[in-house]
């Protein structure tokens, strides 16, 4: 079975300040790993995703991620935050063998204030 | 444009009625799509995987009885609560898996408040 740990429940930061969201996870078979993004009272949309190849990952507004298979983490990464980022992002893992489920870590309340 | 679509966006019902909610993938056919429940300030839970032409996978500890699911075409999936309760006031997600791919797009979500 899969899991998510993300680490960080709330994280507040200033604008244009840098910011990491962290994210670890636990599999015995190969996994593909999400980042989603959620504003109040919608769905989730992707901002990016790890399937294979180069483990720095580019996603939209700015952020990236990096896959480290032997801390089992995807951390996501943005060199400078605005206030629109504010949002609660989601850390998701699909194994291979399950049929595109997606197992979501607890998320983290992003808080960008000016 | 969206490639899910739900409905309704919100619904108010009182304890002990049903609602159904839908789930529509509008950009292409799928013949699995998954729904989500998520309580204020949590995680999405997959509550099941709805299949078309078969019935649909519940995730443990999930009442099929309660939360009845028909994947009524290639685009169409539904969800049903039924008996609803207060308990079961939540948002409902659903997602559609583009094959071939292993991303998702999601719905909008539904948020049921039951009185």
């Amino acid at each position: 079975a899969q899991s998510v740990t993300q680490l960080d429940s709330q994280v507040p930061v200033f604008e244009e300040a840098p910011v990491e969201l962290r994210c670890n996870y636990s599999s015995s078979v190969s996994v593909y790993l999400f980042w989603y993004v959620q504003y109040p009272n919608q769905g989730l949309q992707l901002l990016l995703k790890y399937l294979s190849g180069s483990t720095l990952v580019k996603g939209i507004n700015g952020f990236e991620a990096e896959f480290n298979k032997s801390q089992t983490s995807f951390h996501l990464r943005k060199p400078s935050v605005h206030i629109s980022d504010t949002a609660e992002y989601f850390c998701a893992v699909s194994a291979g063998n399950q049929g595109g489920k997606l197992i979501f870590g607890q998320g983290t309340e992003l808080s960008v204030k000016p | 444009g969206a490639v899910v679509s739900q409905h309704p966006s919100w619904v108010i019902c009182k304890s002990g009625t049903s609602v159904k909610i839908e789930c529509r993938s509008l950009d292409f056919q799928a013949t699995t799509m998954f729904w989500y429940r998520q309580f204020p300030k949590q995680s999405l839970m997959l509550m099941a995987t709805s299949n078309e032409g078969s019935k649909a996978t519940y995730e443990q500890g999930v009442e099929k009885d309660k939360f009845l699911i028909n994947h009524a075409s290639l685009t169409l999936s539904t969800l049903t609560v039924t008996s609803a309760h207060p308990e079961d006031s939540s948002f409902y997600i659903c997602s559609v898996p583009r094959q071939g791919s292993y991303e998702q797009y999601f719905g909008p979500g539904t948020r049921l408040t039951v009185t």
